[in-house]
């Protein structure tokens, strides 16, 4: 079954990093782009990078160069997402999206709060 | 890069037809980029129902019935996504999206919010 799986919900302090993971499977990791993908409370989608899982490589928004690094593990077919100095306006649900399919993961929840 | 621009809300009857538009800022061509339209619905994350860049290179998603449709209006500079025979379920935020090759960015619109009366 084709699907993105990412990890649980994090409670991070102001100027912290997280780092969200999204597994997939049912489908061959290496060969699809991922995005990864943020909606702050009652906002709209706003793209903040991508991935490509075979070479590595990465094309981040404008916005957040310099504070987010987008990796991957291709033994396990996983993403990750990791933001740092984090402050209260990162709070928002981090989703992880492959160009196959159109498909996204489940979506994480990142509360940055002191 | 472009800017995708959406109407924030948009509302019809059940049964009826509707059109939402993503309208690409000035400079750029609807006709040069493929745009894929997304629904979310509260709690949920989005869900892919297509892409249109013309008539001979569209798609759609898995799953996605045929009543919702892309195009383009070339006079607008926008793309379009037809919702025909609207639906209850079909209330939700719609969003559009697209990918800058010159900038390596992708860029979202703001949604519209459709309501079904």
């Amino acid at each position: 079954q084709v699907q993105l799986v990412q990890s649980g919900a994090e409670v991070k302090k102001p100027g912290a990093s997280v780092k969200v993971s999204c597994k997939a499977s049912g489908y061959t990791f290496t060969s699809y782009y991922m995005h990864w993908v943020r909606q702050a409370p009652g906002q709209g989608l706003e793209w903040m990078g991508i991935i490509n899982p075979s070479g590595g490589s990465t094309s981040y928004a404008q916005k957040f160069q310099g504070r987010v690094t987008m990796t991957r593990d291709t033994s396990t077919s996983t993403v990750y997402m990791e933001l740092s100095s984090l402050r209260s306006e990162d709070t928002a649900v981090y989703y992880c999206a492959s160009d196959y399919g159109g498909i996204w993961g489940q979506g994480t929840l990142v509360t940055v709060s002191s | 890069q472009p800017v995708l621009t959406q109407p924030s809300s948009h509302s019809a009857s059940s049964g009826a037809s509707v059109r939402l538009t993503c309208m690409l800022s000035s400079g750029f061509s609807v006709g040069d980029f493929w745009i894929r339209w997304y629904q979310q619905k509260p709690g949920n994350p989005p869900r892919y129902l297509l892409y249109y860049h013309s008539d001979s290179n569209k798609g759609q998603g898995s799953g996605v019935p045929s009543r919702f449709s892309g195009s383009n209006d070339a006079s607008a500079n926008a793309g379009i996504l037809r919702i025909s025979g609207l639906q209850p379920e079909d209330e939700a935020d719609y969003y559009c999206g697209t990918w800058h090759s010159n900038s390596k960015t992708w860029v979202f619109g703001g949604g519209t919010k459709l309501t079904v009366l």
